[in-house]
């Protein structure tokens, strides 16, 4: 199974800020790399497809790069709503796994 | 509007089996693999298996092989997870979600993009 480790596990920031989420993959994934953001008691909801490609009705402060083995998701200008936990999960080969989440708290 | 509505939540004995049922409203099964996603009180997400749209090919995790299946109903347009041998680690929200077929623009696939409600089960005596 390919494994996928989020770092870091926890990040507090403010409005305004730029984060950025890191997600490792223990082999190459290409781009089969997709990133969900969840909100307590909500279902997952997907912002990036591909490594970069942005959902329909993501706004545009969310962004998606990398390549390989190393993915990043960066969110510019926090915004009170962006509060929540961040998976990745690659698509690469069965089973589909996921990171072990980043919670992102306001600071 | 694409929706997946779930069945309601339960509380299940150790040993026993559940099915969870989404169904599917806006466009028909035959359309998208569907995805089953679970997450343990406090835990991340797990992901369980996928159907493909025509129902004839389905993919689990090594973990979980033997103890559940997927399956579909095109005349109600529901899909349905069953998990046996229920255990209290099994405790968990239950979610189904949608990936569209082919590839995008990039030549890579989409992801879950649509997820239904989550359902939730409790393993306990």
């Amino acid at each position: 199974d390919i494994q996928m480790t989020q770092s870091p596990s926890s990040l507090s920031a403010s409005v305004g800020d730029r984060v950025t989420i890191t997600c490792r993959a223990s082999q190459s994934i290409t781009r089969y790399l997709n990133w969900y953001q969840q909100k307590p008691g909500k279902a997952p909801k997907l912002l990036i497809y591909a490594a970069s490609s942005l959902q329909s009705g993501v706004p545009s402060r969310f962004s998606g790069s990398g390549s390989g083995t190393d993915f990043s998701l960066t969110i510019r200008s926090l915004q009170y709503e962006d509060f929540a936990i961040y998976y990745c999960q690659q698509t690469y080969s069965i089973p589909y796994t996921f990171g072990q989440g980043t919670k992102l708290e306001i600071k | 509007q694409v929706q997946l509505v779930q069945s309601g939540a339960g509380v299940e004995n150790p040993g026993a089996s559940v099915t969870v049922s989404c169904k599917a409203s806006g466009y028909t099964i035959t359309s998208y693999s569907m995805h089953w996603v679970r997450q343990a009180p406090g835990q991340g997400l797990e992901w369980m298996g996928i159907i493909s749209p025509s129902g004839r090919s389905t993919s689990y995790p090594q973990k979980l092989q033997g103890r559940v299946t997927l399956t579909r109903d095109t005349s109600t347009n529901t899909v349905y997870m069953e998990l046996s041998g229920l255990r209290s680690e099994d405790t968990a929200v239950y979610y189904c979600a949608i990936q569209p077929l082919g590839y995008s623009s990039t030549g890579f696939p989409y992801g879950l993009d649509v997820w239904g409600q989550g359902t939730t089960v409790t393993v306990s005596s």
